[in-house]
């Protein structure tokens, strides 16, 4: 049980243009959901925290405007990259959680490269 | 706001030996869990073993234990007999038991463990 599944897995976009990376709970109901981006040998940093039916809560130094965040249903959260540009190459995480759980459940990552 | 430190960035170990890691944190708080994740090369993240900081009693989980100094906020993993399987990046995590706090997890920056057959 908690399955966490991103889609897509890898996707190559070109400069300027925006990316959507959906994150999916596939048997539980998320209340909330976490995502994170990781630069490679680096550690995980959050960059928003999305709770259903409300607006996401942006980290400092996270541009609200470039990495739109939707929360729409209990098991569906995006993440737009708007005109994405060469240094919003990375590897972005989700994860989700429900409410009362100690644990938050990771999804596999999708890897974004902008040429 | 937290902290998490794990001074090790590489660590190596021979199959069928044991590997400590270190993780030291930072908190006010006196309530909170702590974690350790393993990311394969996959780059699933997997949930290693958990601590509440209430319980005194060290968590293991088969070949994984910790040894959680409060006082000393320190949080450090065993990996008993260690498998060829094991070699990943091992981050140790800081939660607050607050849920006023987000729920947000804290990292550290990450131990790259290799295993040596």
């Amino acid at each position: 049980g908690a399955v966490v599944s991103q889609h897509p897995s890898w996707v190559i976009c070109k400069s300027g243009t925006s990316v959507k990376i959906e994150c999916r709970s596939l048997d539980f109901q998320a209340t909330t959901m976490f995502w994170y981006r990781q630069f490679p040998k680096q550690s995980l940093m959050l960059m928003a925290t999305s709770n259903e039916g409300s607006k996401a809560t942006y980290e400092q130094g996270v541009e609200k405007d470039k990495f739109l965040i939707n929360h729409a249903s209990l098991t569906l959260s995006t993440l737009t990259v708007t005109s994405a540009h060469p240094e919003d190459s990375s590897f972005y995480i989700c994860s989700a959680r429900w409410a009362g759980t100690r644990e938050q459940y990771f999804g596999p990552g999708t890897r974004l490269t902008v040429t | 706001a937290q902290t998490v430190t794990q001074s090790q960035p590489e660590m190596s170990v021979q199959e069928a030996e044991t590997v400590t890691l270190s993780c030291t944190y930072d908190t006010s708080e006196s309530d909170y869990y702590l974690f350790w994740y393993k990311q394969p090369p996959s780059r699933q993240m997997i949930l290693v073993i958990r601590q509440e900081a209430y319980k005194q009693q060290n968590a293991t989980e088969n070949r994984f234990s910790v040894n959680f100094q409060k006082a000393a906020k320190s949080f450090s993993l065993k990996i008993s007999d260690s498998q060829l399987g094991d070699a990943a990046m091992y981050f140790c995590a800081y939660r607050s038991y607050n849920n006023n706090a987000g729920n947000m997890l804290t990292f550290g920056g990450g131990t790259r463990l290799m295993v040596k057959p």
